[in-house]
């Protein structure tokens, strides 16, 4: 099994362009989640999806930040337009149960 | 508000020690427990607790909660250097959607 996919691993880029982070959950797992980390407040839910359907999205932060799951294999998140304080390692994880979550190895993104 | 709280923040042993990590909440309509440990990269499953009293172990490491005091605890007995890292507590609990509340993590060192 390859795990939690995310892609990219690491992005730079300047403020104001449009970010699209993407994550593949692994197969048969119903629930995708993502998260924030920074070293400021730590890990923080942003949104999370049940069987591609958005459940909860009240930890997005604002509404520059958007995501999708159009499929049981496919997950975005966007941000546009980008700023500096936006930059952290975004997390995705799945769960087939609802509690053990397998986090993908997260993508690194720096706002200039 | 729901909120889970680690303790200590950091912590610096020798090879060989017993360290015992805290985890303590207070969140709306709990259902489980997990401990996580992250190095420099993903976070890593490492136990989920539902039951109060019930000691989960693997190896070295164990950990048990108590739904009546609220807290958890993380054991991890004679220490390795590979043992080097944040670990983190989150609570599983039922808001408009089941939702995962993280600590702010305990980061420990062990020198050798």
């Amino acid at each position: 099994d390859a795990g939690v996919i995310q892609s990219p691993r690491h992005e730079v880029t300047e403020m104001g362009q449009e970010v699209t982070l993407r994550c593949k959950p692994i197969s048969g797992h119903d629930y995708l989640f993502w998260y924030r980390q920074t070293m400021m407040r730590g890990l923080e839910l942003l949104i999370y999806f049940n069987n591609n359907v958005p459940i909860d999205d009240s930890g997005m932060p604002e509404d520059r930040f958007s995501a999708k799951m159009p499929n049981a294999s496919f997950s975005t998140l966007k941000i546009q337009p980008s700023e500096p304080r936006d930059s952290a390692v975004y997390f995705c994880a799945s769960s087939i149960s609802r509690n053990e979550q397998f986090f993908g190895p997260g993508t690194r993104l720096t706002v200039l | 508000e729901d909120k889970v709280v680690q303790s200590p923040l950091s912590l610096v042993v020798h090879e060989g020690d017993t360290v015992t990590l805290n985890c303590s909440y207070e969140v709306t309509n709990f259902r489980s427990l997990l401990w996580y440990k992250q190095e420099k990269k993903a976070p890593t499953f490492l136990f989920m607790l539902t039951s109060s009293g019930i000691e989960k172990k693997s190896g070295r490491l164990s950990s048990i909660l108590d739904k009546k005091e609220l807290f958890s605890i993380l054991n991890i007995t004679a220490t390795q250097t590979g043992d080097s890292a944040v670990y983190l507590c989150a609570v599983v609990h039922f808001n408009a959607g089941n939702m995962l509340t993280f600590g702010g993590g305990t980061r420990l060192m062990v020198k050798p």
